[in-house]
Order: C-alpha cells, then structure tokens, then sequence
C-alpha cells in the first residue's frame, strides 16, 4: 500500500511568512499533484509534477518533485490570509489512481 | 475542466437507514470515483465506478454497505447503508480528466452526512 506523508499536519503562521510543506513516500509515483481544500468545498487541483527534479511555480507557490520522484514539496512565499486551507498531495498510482496524503491544514492569520 | 454536481450537499440520518447520493458531470468522463473524507482527515478512495459493470472498491469497502451505480458517463450514485454514526462523513465524487499531460481529479463539492 502507497503511503503519502505530509508535514507538518498543522501550520499556524502571519501574514507576509513563508512556508513549506513536504510531502513524503517510499513508493514511486508517476506523477504527484497538489491540491487545496477549502471548508465546504472539494479539493482543487493547483499543480501536477510529472518528471524527477521538476519545480513549477504558480504565482507565490513553488512545488518541486523528487529527483526520484517519491517525495515533493510546497513553497508559499508571502502567506496570505486566502492561502488558508487544507493542503493535500496525491500520488498517481499506475494510470489513473491517485494515492492522497495525510494533509496540511493552513491558517494564515492577518 | 468538467463540472461535478452533487446532491445532497448536506443532510442528518438515522442509525440504519440508507441513503443515496448523486453525481453528475457536466460532460463524458471516462473514470468516476468515490471518495471518503472523516472530519479533518485526508480523502480515502472507496471505489471506482464503472460504466456498464460494477464498482471497483478498495481495500475496507464492499459493495453491500456501499452500492454504486454508473449507468452512464456523466452519472453516478453511492449508496450509504444501514447507516451508523460512523458512516458520518463528507463523501466526495470525482472524475478523472486529462490535463498538460496527466491525470487530474476533479471534484464535486462533496456531501456531508451526520449519523444519529
């Protein structure tokens, strides 16, 4: 069984710090994607990685892929209140399962 | 990406009655999924829902308590039965699309379901 570990599990921080989030396996995946959840809401999808030691960047965000693509991270640079939520990483197990981790919730407080 | 509507957004359940929830995508999906999210927790997958045969479930989930339903390629069911307070959750519905490519999920904004 693929298993997904994220730390932390909670991050309280102010506006305007920066943050990362890490998300670990010992199972190869061949893709990972991170998603964002909000109360009320299904998560929605903010990137997917697909090649060892790829980083993407979406505004403020950074996310990096494992060179042996087991692990990946988040990078907020300059949290911001809406940056609030659940933060959660999937790995793609064959074709089309995704394999979610255990999750980050932000609070990002003014 | 596709639009995933669910209904009932919310709702209260006795012990032992059964409910449905629906699922329907704007557009044709190969590959929907069930999802299970326990408050504060992370998603587990239930089961694959086939079109024209039945549900693939994981490990922990059978199609007795949980019976699925894909008549076509934009709908889908999942039936909680015989409820218990356990089975209070949020239950996500999801379809698989290709984007930049890989496979995404999108998902539905999900049902929260309260067991007395």
């Amino acid at each position: 069984t693929q298993l997904l570990e994220q730390s932390p599990q909670f991050l309280s921080i102010q506006e305007g710090e920066n943050l990362t989030v890490y998300c670990n396996s010992s199972s190869v995946f061949s893709s990972l994607q991170w998603y964002r959840q909000e109360p009320g809401e299904g998560p929605v999808l903010l990137v997917t990685v697909v090649t060892g030691g790829e980083v993407k960047k979406l505004k403020r965000l950074t996310f990096q892929f494992g060179d042996a693509r087991k692990d990946s991270s988040l990078h907020i640079t300059a949290a911001q209140p809406g940056d609030t939520g659940l933060y959660l990483c999937a790995g793609a197990v064959g074709f089309q399962k995704l394999v979610f981790g255990t999750g980050t919730r932000l609070l990002v407080s003014p | 990406s596709a639009v995933i509507s669910q209904k009932p957004s919310r709702d209260i359940c006795q012990r032992g009655t059964s409910l449905t929830i629906q699922c329907q995508v704007d557009s044709q999906v190969t590959m929907m999924f069930w999802y299970r999210q326990q408050p504060g927790q992370s998603l587990t997958l239930i089961a694959t829902a086939n079109q024209g045969s039945e549900a693939t479930y994981e490990s922990g989930f059978v199609i007795d308590k949980f019976p699925i339903s894909r008549p076509n390629l934009t709908f889908s069911t999942l039936t909680v039965s015989n409820m218990s307070p356990e089975d209070s959750s949020i239950y996500l519905c999801s379809a698989l699309t290709a984007r930049s490519g890989a496979n995404v999920l999108t998902f539905g904004a999900g049902s929260r379901l309260t067991v007395l």
